[in-house]
């Protein structure tokens, strides 16, 4: 399993865009990289998920360069309601493929 | 579309006693589902994998014996702490997946599992 690596924490204000990224040197061929929020006491969240370069969705997009090495999650324009921790994985959903999650990057949003 | 629901939210029990907490999706057929185990301030670690009709795959380190899992149709799983200790306190969480490419998991709100 696709080891991954991100920032423990981030700082942003209200109405920034803010970019996550997410290192993940051995991604295999058949892994998908997703991303998912947690708020506390509450189960992860699915944010997006891709295979390469980008996709978006009405609340986040997702770069992923052509290597698939890395990945960039971005949020335009957060909230406070954007505080949360956000968890970026990799993994091969086909049959079921299990996940693995790193420490996440908790990400403050302030007035 | 993608409901996963998790049965009770919280629970608080003494020493010694069994819990059951259930893991629901609502309207997909999950062919698999996971089990996860969060501390505070920590990251999710998963406890195991349960594939329907078949025995759990469980991760290193993990009691087979103290956490009974149960798939026993493509939309219920159960997990069972079985004799639970006050070191068995943590947030549990459940996820759900079709299983297919492209699918990912979706989690449930996890149980608060208090041991007295």
């Amino acid at each position: 399993l696709a080891k991954t690596t991100q920032p423990i924490s981030m700082d942003s204000y209200e109405g920034q865009e803010v970019n996550i990224t997410c290192s993940h040197n051995n991604i295999a061929t058949n892994d998908y990289i997703t991303w998912y929020q947690q708020f506390p006491s509450q189960g992860p969240r699915f944010i997006i998920q891709g295979y390469k370069t980008k996709v978006t969705n009405e609340v986040a997009s997702l770069f992923i360069p052509a290597d698939r090495k890395s990945s960039t999650l971005s949020l335009p324009r957060v909230s406070l309601s954007d505080t949360a921790v956000y968890y970026c994985l990799v993994g091969d959903y086909n049959q079921g493929g299990k996940l693995i999650f790193g420490q996440g990057t908790e990400l403050s949003v302030k007035p | 579309g993608a409901v996963v629901s998790q049965h009770p939210s919280w629970v608080i029990c003494k020493s010694g006693t069994s819990v059951k907490i259930e893991c629901r999706s609502l309207d997909f057929q999950a062919t698999t589902m996971f089990w996860y185990r969060q501390f505070p301030k920590q990251s999710l670690m998963l406890m195991a994998t349960s594939n329907e009709g078949s025995k759990a795959t469980y991760e290193q380190g993990v009691e087979k014996d103290k956490f009974l899992i149960n798939h026993a149709s493509l939309t219920l799983s159960t997990l069972t702490v079985t004799s639970a200790h006050p070191e068995d306190s943590s947030f549990y969480i459940c996820s759900a997946t079709m299983g297919k490419r492209n699918q990912p998991q979706h989690f449930g709100d996890g149980t608060r599992l208090s041991i007295l």
